[in-house]
């Protein structure tokens, strides 16, 4: 399958500071990139998708200054929290698909934790 | 929709058997679904998809089914090893926004 790379795998940043996560496809032009946040023992809640070179659109209850995406290219999209909070801490994952409906291919996931 | 809140629902199933897994998907307009295999601290790993023209569909190993009438999607693993452990999610896409819905999620256990 597909390669999507996610970068970081792991961070810990302080309460207050940016965090920016990665999304490469490695193989494959990603026309639309998802982006997930994961609780522990919990299913995968849809933050935003993301459209190459058109703004992302976010989720009901997910704050779209709070949680900043940019999809400049086919290959990459990004992931900013900012202002980071305890709260945020979680499991962040990306995903991208290439056309419309087909599979989407998944990044490794980033573990955020705010101390 | 979105789960939140809930545990997820965990199968054992001894080495070499057969497993079956179960999900309820919720838009009866749904034309494609996805089984996703997530193991501890990774992203979900696409296993098998199937379309709404089909009833079934089968890979190494895995066999989806599919069931319209009823709105379920079943994911069968033959003979079960220890490298199946994961949680396994299956995911609908909206036919109207692409987007993908999950469900919660079914845990694994293979047991020795």
């Amino acid at each position: 399958g597909a390669v999507v790379s996610q970068h970081p795998s792991r961070v810990i940043c302080k309460s207050g500071t940016s965090v920016k996560i990665e999304c490469r496809s490695l193989d494959f032009q990603a026309t639309t990139m998802f982006w997930y946040r994961q609780f522990p023992k919990q299913s995968l809640m849809l933050m935003a998708t993301s459209n190459e070179g058109s703004k992302a659109t976010y989720e009901q209850g997910v704050e779209k200054d709070k949680f900043l995406i940019n999809h400049a290219s086919l290959t990459l999209s990004t992931l900013t929290v900012t202002s980071a909070h305890p709260e945020d801490s979680s499991f962040y994952i990306c995903s991208a698909r290439e056309g419309g409906p087909t599979e989407a291919f998944f990044g490794q996931g980033t573990r955020l934790t705010v101390v | 929709g979105e789960s939140v809140g809930l545990h997820l629902p965990t199968l054992s199933v001894q080495e070499g058997d057969n497993s079956i897994i179960n999900c309820a998907y919720s838009n009866s307009a749904s034309d494609y679904f996805i089984w996703y295999k997530q193991e501890s601290g990774k992203g979900p790993q696409f296993i098998i998809d199937i379309r709404s023209n089909m009833d079934k569909r089968q890979g190494q190993r895995v066999t989806v089914l599919l069931n319209k009438t009823v709105k379920h999607l079943s994911l069968q693993i033959a003979a079960t090893q220890p490298g199946d452990s994961a949680v396994y999610f299956c995911a609908e896409m909206d036919p109207g926004t692409y987007k993908y819905i999950f469900g919660t999620g079914t845990r694994l256990k293979v047991l020795a």
